[in-house]
Formats: C-alpha cells, sequence, structure tokens
C-alpha cells in the first residue's frame, strides 16, 4: 500500500519553463489537495478537488492549474515558472467525511532559477 | 487577521519536561482540527485530531479543544529528544479545505 506517491521528488526549472507535478493515491479517497510549503509561511492550499469531477482554487492558486485525471490522480501544472514558485510542494489526499484528516505525499522540492 | 493562528516558538524544552503548543482559529464554522508533526525535510504526519469541546489523550499526547474560545492546544508530556520537531495545527471547515497555520518548531535538549 503506497498511500499517496508524487513524482518527481527534485526538480529544476528555469524561469518561463513548463512541468506538470504528478500525484496519486491508492487508499480510494475522494478529495484530494494541492500545498506549497515556504519557510515561515507554513503550508498553503493551491488547488483541491473535493470529488472526481471537481476542483477549486485554494489561497494561492495564481501560476497553477489542475486535473483530476480519474479518483486516484491530481495533477499540478506550472505552465510559465518564475522564481516565487520555488517551493515544497506537497499533494495530499483524505476521505470527502470533514473529520478525515490529510494523507501526505513525500513532496516534491522545485527551484526555479 | 490569519485564519490559523500559532504560538511563534521556537520552543525549547528539557528532555522530560512537557511541550505546550497553542493554536486559535478565526473560523466559528471550523469542525474538525488536526495537529500535524513534520521533521525537517520530510512530510506532515498525522500525530491527534480532536473535534469536540474537552481534552483528548493518546500516548504522551494530549489534544485539548475549546470552541467557545476558539483555541485548541496540543501538550507533550516527557518530551524526547525524537519530538524534536516542527508541530502543524490544522482546522477543517465545512468547505473541505484544510488550512494550516504557520507551525511551531519544538527542540527537546538532552
Amino acid at each position: 500500500n503506497a498511500g499517496v506517491t508524487q513524482t518527481p521528488k527534485f526538480q529544476v526549472l528555469k524561469t518561463g519553463q513548463s512541468m506538470t507535478l504528478q500525484c496519486a493515491q491508492d487508499m480510494n479517497h475522494n478529495s484530494m489537495y494541492w500545498y506549497r510549503q515556504d519557510p515561515g509561511m507554513g503550508l498553503r492550499l493551491i488547488y483541491y478537488s473535493a470529488s472526481e469531477g471537481t476542483t477549486d482554487k485554494g489561497e494561492v492558486p495564481n501560476g497553477y492549474n489542475v486535473s483530476r485525471l480519474n479518483k486516484r490522480e491530481f495533477s499540478l501544472r506550472l505552465e510559465s515558472a518564475a522564481p516565487s514558485q520555488t517551493s515544497v510542494y506537497f499533494c495530499a489526499s483524505s476521505e470527502l467525511e470533514g473529520s478525515s484528516p490529510l494523507h501526505f505525499g513525500n513532496g516534491t522540492r522545485l527551484t526555479v532559477t | 487577521q490569519k485564519e490559523v493562528e500559532q504560538n511563534s516558538g521556537p520552543l525549547s524544552v528539557p528532555e522530560g519536561a512537557i511541550a505546550s503548543l497553542n493554536c486559535t482559529y478565526s473560523d466559528r464554522g471550523s469542525q474538525s482540527f488536526f495537529w500535524y508533526r513534520q521533521y525537517s525535510g520530510k512530510s506532515p504526519e498525522l500525530i491527534m485530531s480532536i473535534y469536540s469541546n474537552g481534552d483528548k489523550e493518546d500516548g504522551r499526547f494530549t489534544a485539548q479543544l475549546n470552541k467557545a474560545s476558539q483555541y485548541v492546544s496540543l501538550l507533550i508530556r516527557d518530551s524526547q529528544p525524537s519530538d524534536s520537531a516542527t508541530y502543524l495545527c490544522a482546522l477543517r471547515s465545512n468547505d473541505y479545505k484544510l488550512s494550516f497555520g504557520a507551525g511551531t518548531t519544538v527542540t527537546v535538549r538532552a
């Protein structure tokens, strides 16, 4: 049981390049999330998908797009990377019920030069 | 005002002491509250969840929730060097989003 799997683990981009961060979960969870974590800022929600077929903006959506490909997979795309997007990105999943905690992937460390 | 505020830290406690972590929140509609532990370079891992007013104990950890005061805390008893980490307070409101505080870094001195 792998839980939440994120790829890649590390990535370096030049300003203006694009890339897609992949996330898959095998826990049959309905909801999936993308967060970014910067020093001193905690975890900030970029986008989330409460259930298959729906996506919603979080706190910091600008510069990102998402796709809920199916119940298992939720990808995050940077169309034109900027140095301000240098961060650690975490994907997470949970059940739809409000009492359910998030289960996190191992993170992707992205550097934009 | 930030949605979730944690005491800024860092918090340094001697081994065997109690570490006390505090969190306040602004959304009275918040229903579920969580404490996560995050070691440096790792992903957050759930250590406690609490949904009702009062105390909830799990081993050396006790979570306390007071919805009237919009306050949730975490006590770590008999602190060990392995408890040295950043602790994140999180809450879920009615729209499925989980909001996190900035975290409090705890260092347990041997």
